[in-house]
């Protein structure tokens, strides 16, 4: 069955400090892949998204992912990570097979001052 | 350009009760996706609706049903409830299959 896995689901950096949240997928083709953000009581935010081409995709607020055929993974990072970033972070696959986006279980970001 | 937007945002329903909830998609979009995101979980798919019909189906019960309007909007209902609906129900529209979804703040369901 298609899944996407969070391995993490809490992860603790220090203010400055760089970050990587895991994301792994399990599908027969090639997927659209997405990372969402979600503040408390709001909505998800989408930061960045992959179709094709470019591997290394930029998005908002300064992440980036990189996709990994070969891992079946798609990684989320930041080079330098602000207290606002404090956060729930999903990674999200498109089927195209089953025509809908699914959502792993989420990565709750803290930031330490 | 208004978002997606859903009503209310908070309801207080007891067991065994029917609830609906509404959901307008952002300017442009024509498809609409609800989602079910119980605490510390993330979104899980209920159904998704384009053309004013039910495209795509999750792993819920018939008690979850759905409507969309000709002006795209959508309504999700729930009958016979019970305490394990309690959840964030979340909408999310776009304009084509596949494209990112766009989400609204979500409607606190609390079961009691």
């Amino acid at each position: 069955a298609q899944s996407v896995t969070q391995p993490d689901i809490h992860i603790t950096v220090s203010e400055g400090a760089s970050l990587e949240l895991r994301c792994n997928y399990s599908y027969g083709a090639t997927p659209y892949l997405f990372w969402y953000v979600q503040s408390p009581g709001q909505g998800l935010q989408l930061l960045l998204k992959y179709f094709s081409g470019d591997t290394l995709v930029q998005g908002i607020k300064g992440f980036e992912a990189e996709f990994k055929r070969s891992q079946s993974s798609f990684n989320l990072r930041k080079p330098s990570v602000h207290w606002s970033d404090a956060a729930e972070y999903f990674c999200a696959v498109f089927m195209n097979r089953d025509d809908k986006i699914i959502f792993g279980k989420g990565t709750r970001l803290h930031i330490l001052p | 350009d208004a978002g997606v937007t859903q009503s209310p945002t908070h309801l207080i329903k007891t067991r065994g009760q029917q609830v609906t909830l509404r959901c307008s998609p952002k300017s442009g979009h024509d498809t609409v996706s609800w989602y079910q995101q119980a605490l510390g979980q993330g979104p899980q798919f209920i159904f998704q609706y384009y053309e004013e019909e039910e495209r795509q189906r999750g792993n819920f019960p018939d008690r979850f049903s759905g409507h969309q309007f000709p002006n795209y909007s959508s309504e999700l209902n729930v009958n016979a409830l019970l305490l394990g609906d309690s959840a964030l129900y979340l909408c999310a529209s776009s304009p084509l299959l596949g494209s990112p979804l766009h989400f609204g703040n979500g409607t606190r369901l609390t079961v009691t």
